[in-house]
C-alpha cells in the first residue's frame, strides 16, 4: 500500500464501551508498533509486533488493552470498558525491521491516528 | 533504553537556519539516533537517521560528535511549512524494538 492507513480517525466512546482500533501497515513491513499520544505530549509505546507474534506489551497500560496481528498484517487494539483517561490518539507504524551489515536500522513509518474520546 | 533531553520549544524566521540539539548521555554502542517530524493531526515522519558523524538528505542534516552523546538536526533554510514537533530518539533493533519519544522540541517559524 501507499502508506499506514487507520481505522476509525475518530472515535467517540461512551465510559464502559469496548472499541476496536484498525492498522493496516504498508505491505511486507515485518514490524508493528502502537503508541498512545496524549495531548501536547510525544507518543507513548504500547506494543511490538513482529510479523504475528507480540514480543513486546510492556506498554500496555491495563489488562483492558489488548492487540492482535493474527496473520502477520493487519493489527487491531482492543480496549475494553474504556475509561476517560484513554481518551488519546492512537498511532500505528509499520517498519521493515532491515538488518543490514551485523547493524539494524528500523525506520517506523506511521499512520495518521485514531482519535478516542471517551465521554 | 537511553533518554533524551531535547528544548522544550524554538523560535525561527523564515529563511533561516534551524538547529535543534538532542542530548543522549546513555546512548548504547548499537544505538542509532533518528529524527522525526509532527504536524497536528498526523502521525510523526521520519526525517533522518544516522550512527555517527554526518548525514544529510534532501531536507535535512544530522552532526553526531565522536562521542555520540549528542547530536543536532539541521533544517536549512526554513519556511513556514516546518513549524511542527520534532522528536530525537536512541534505539537499536535487538529481536525487539521498543522505542522512546520525549515530549520534543516544538519549532515556531514566524513570517
Amino acid at each position: 500500500g501507499a502508506g499506514v492507513s487507520q481505522s476509525p480517525r475518530y472515535k467517540v466512546a461512551k465510559r464502559g464501551q469496548d472499541v476496536a482500533l484498525r492498522c493496516d501497515p504498508i505491505s511486507g513491513h515485518v514490524s508493528l508498533f502502537w503508541y498512545q499520544q496524549a495531548l501536547g505530549q510525544g507518543p507513548e509505546f504500547l506494543t511490538y509486533f513482529q510479523n504475528e507474534a507480540q514480543l513486546d506489551k510492556s506498554g500496555l497500560p491495563s489488562d483492558r488493552f489488548f492487540a492482535e496481528r493474527p496473520e502477520g498484517s493487519v493489527s487491531t487494539l482492543k480496549i475494553q470498558r474504556t475509561q476517560q483517561e484513554d481518551s488519546a490518539v492512537y498511532l500505528c507504524a509499520s517498519s521493515l525491521a532491515r538488518v543490514a551489515g551485523g547493524d539494524s536500522t528500523d525506520t517506523q513509518y506511521f499512520g495518521p491516528g485514531t482519535r478516542l474520546t471517551v465521554l | 533504553l537511553a533518554k533524551t533531553t531535547q528544548p522544550i520549544s524554538m523560535d525561527s524566521y523564515e529563511g533561516q537556519e534551524v538547529n535543534i540539539t538532542c542530548s543522549h548521555n546513555n546512548i548504547a554502542t548499537n544505538d542509532y539516533i533518528t529524527w522525526y517530524q509532527q504536524f497536528p493531526s498526523q502521525g510523526p515522519r521520519f526525517i533522518i537517521q544516522g550512527y555517527k558523524t554526518k548525514v544529510t538528505n534532501e531536507v535535512a542534516s544530522l552532526f553526531i560528535p565522536a562521542d555520540r552523546k549528542s547530536s543536532t538536526l539541521s533544517l536549512p533554510r526554513v519556511s513556514l511549512s516546518d513549524t511542527a514537533v520534532y522528536y530525537c530518539l536512541v534505539g537499536g533493533y535487538t529481536g525487539g524494538f521498543k522505542t522512546i519519544f520525549g515530549a520534543g522540541t516544538r519549532l515556531f517559524v514566524k513570517a
